[in-house]
């Protein structure tokens, strides 16, 4: 069965704060991504990986950073969380499927609140 | 992707089937439709998808008409569960962001 875990369902954290939220997947995909849904304006992608040590910008990576030195393991690093980066956020991995396709799977999400 | 357009919401009562119905008029022939569901405070949940065969698996089935131009999602028993945002959207499958529009709000009812 398909799996992705979040580290926290829940977090707050103070503005300046550095701020990590970890992935983990244990279906050996190769393709993982960051997420994060606010109200009316849908998931925004914020970062993706292709590979190991490999790192993609998404649309809005500003004031995030990421880090992928395991292929199961990606990680969000707000290096100085303010509070326009309260939000849902969401990881997602994905790999081949039959068709061919690349089907993301999504973890259970991390509510974050800066204060 | 293409333009999906899916009603705001629909009720459905407990044990019946359930008929989601998706607009995607300019899909493109690599496009696949895909399905997501989420339930509230929850992460998006993959559901199923389809490039032109109809297709099923244990969560639902996906009707795709001849011309692509739009699709119905069928849950063939609903439960209380099954209440949460659908999301209908065009993909070409290849690895990248996904983009959900506002998606129909379903509310399975006892």
């Amino acid at each position: 069965d398909v799996k992705v875990t979040q580290s926290s369902r829940y977090l707050v954290k103070r503005t300046g704060e550095k701020v990590f939220l970890e992935c983990v997947q244990d279906m050996d995909h190769e393709n993982m991504f960051w997420y994060r849904q606010d109200p009316g304006l849908g998931l925004r992608l914020i970062y993706f990986s292709y590979d190991v040590k490999m790192k993609e910008k998404g649309d809005i990576p500003e004031g995030y950073s990421v880090s992928r030195e395991k292929k199961e393991r990606f990680s969000l690093i707000l290096e100085s969380a303010s509070t326009n980066q309260t939000s849902m956020y969401l990881c997602a991995s994905s790999s081949r499927d039959r068709f061919l396709t690349d089907t993301q799977y999504f973890g259970p999400g991390t509510r974050l609140t800066v204060l | 992707d293409a333009k999906t357009t899916q009603p705001t919401s629909m009720d459905c009562a407990e044990g019946r089937a359930a008929n989601l119905p998706c607009n995607h008029s300019t899909i493109s022939g690599n496009e696949y439709v895909y399905w997501y569901r989420q339930i509230h405070s929850q992460g998006p949940q993959y559901i199923i998808h389809g490039l032109k065969n109809n297709e099923t698996n244990e969560m639902a089935s996906l009707i795709i008409t001849e011309d692509r131009k739009s699709s119905t999602l069928i849950l063939p028993h609903a439960t209380l569960r099954d209440t949460a945002v659908y999301y209908c959207i065009a993909h070409r499958g290849s690895w990248g962001k996904l983009q959900f529009g506002a998606g129909t709000q379903v509310v399975v009812t006892p």
